[in-house]
Order: C-alpha cells, then structure tokens, then sequence
C-alpha cells in the first residue's frame, strides 16, 4: 500500500519565521493533498498537486511536487499563530487499489507570538 | 447546505459492546471513507467505498464493519473484536473521476466522532 512519509513530526516556530513540511512516497503520487486540522476537528483542504514539478499557492501557503511525483512540500512564509495545527499530507493509490487515499502521520505545527 | 454530518459527535461504550457511527452526505458524492485517528497522528484509512453495495477494506479493516446501502450514507460498526477502540473517527466523501487515471477530487470531511470505551 502507499505509504506516505513527513518530517518533522513536530515543529515550533516562532511567529514571522518560514517553515517547510516534507511528504516523501516510495511509490509515485498520483494525486497529493496537503490539510490543515485543528484538534479534534475536521480537516480542511488546502491544495491538490497532480502533474510533476506543480507548485499552488494559497495566501502565505505554498504546495510543490517534484518532477518524479514522489516527494511533496509544503512552505509557509511569515508564519502566525492562525498557521498552528496539524498538518497532513494524503495521497491517491493509483491502479487496482483506484479511489483509495491514505495519509501520512501529520506534522504538528506550533507558532509562539 | 451541503455537506457531510457525523453522529454522535461523543459516544461512550462499554467493554464488549458494538456501536455504529453515523456517516450521511448530500453532495451527491461517490466515494466515502472512514478514517480512524489516535491523539497526536495521522489518519489511518479503516473501509471506504466507491459505489453502491460496494466497499473495500483499508489498511486497518479488523474489527470494523460497514454497509453502504444508499449513496448518501456509510455507518461505521466498531465491533467488540476491536481491541483498541478509543479513537477519533472521521468519515469524508468525494466525487470520483477516471477522467485522468488516478486522479481524482479532494476529499470533504465530517467534524468527527469521539469514541471513549470505559
């Protein structure tokens, strides 16, 4: 099965600091989503990557994937205290395992004012 | 408004008993998945499926059971042969598309479920 591998595991920054969250697979990543969740809550979406070397922004969020679709980051610029949770990467299986999507471990971000 | 509810958003079980958690979506959504998390981690993919009448077990199907019997809803059965239970269990819906093979839509989330076993 896809496994999705993210470092760190944990983080803490100070505000106005950048940060980068890495997501690495040992397969190629037919579809990469990055989500934010506070604890104990849903998870809300951030970007979709689907084509090597594609790179999306969102406000102070960046989202890249490699040109061999196996390693994603994502950067945030200015960090601010709203950017703290848990941070998740998941990935589609392609092939005869289609539809199924499967997460990393979750980086968890802190921001200190 | 669209979207997906999980019920009960808290539930208490005692040891040896079975308890089904609620999935319903009205966003005309293909797939839906059933995703279990323990404090400080990711999600772990428990059952999802992709059609009517049809699904496929996760990475950590043991001790699970489901039914898709509408399009709009997926229960989850947490079943006494699951040894750990207590848990954070989220469930998600999206559409599905072989337009561009492997790819496919983001998915929705529901608030989650907080399953405690005393």
């Amino acid at each position: 099965s896809q496994e999705l591998e993210q470092s760190p595991q944990s983080l803490i920054v100070q505000e106005g600091k950048n940060l980068t969250i890495n997501c690495t697979s040992s397969k190629t990543l037919y579809g990469l989503y990055w989500y934010k969740q506070k604890y104990g809550e849903g998870l809300i979406f951030l970007m979709m990557l689907q084509k090597g070397g594609e790179e999306k922004s969102h406000e102070k969020i960046t989202a890249k994937l490699d040109e061999k679709k196996q390693q994603s980051s994502l950067h945030i610029t200015a960090s601010q205290p709203s950017h703290a949770g848990i941070y998740l990467c998941g990935a589609d299986a392609g092939g005869t395992s289609y539809g199924k999507l499967t997460f990393g471990q979750g980086t968890i971000l802190t921001v200190h004012p | 408004d669209g979207g997906i509810t999980q019920s009960p958003k808290y539930l208490f079980r005692k040891e040896g008993q079975n308890v089904t958690l609620s999935c319903e979506q009205n966003l005309n959504h293909d797939a839906m998945y059933w995703y279990r998390q323990d404090p400080g981690q990711g999600l772990r993919l428990i059952y999802y499926s992709q059609i009517v009448n049809d699904f496929q077990k996760g990475d950590i199907a043991e001790g699970y059971s489901v039914s898709r019997e509408k399009k709009e809803s997926f229960p989850l059965t947490v079943t006494s042969a699951q040894k750990n239970p207590t848990a954070f269990y989220l469930c998600a819906s999206r559409k599905l598309s072989r337009r561009l093979a492997g790819n496919t839509g983001e998915l929705f989330f529901g608030e989650g479920s907080r399953l405690t076993v005393l």
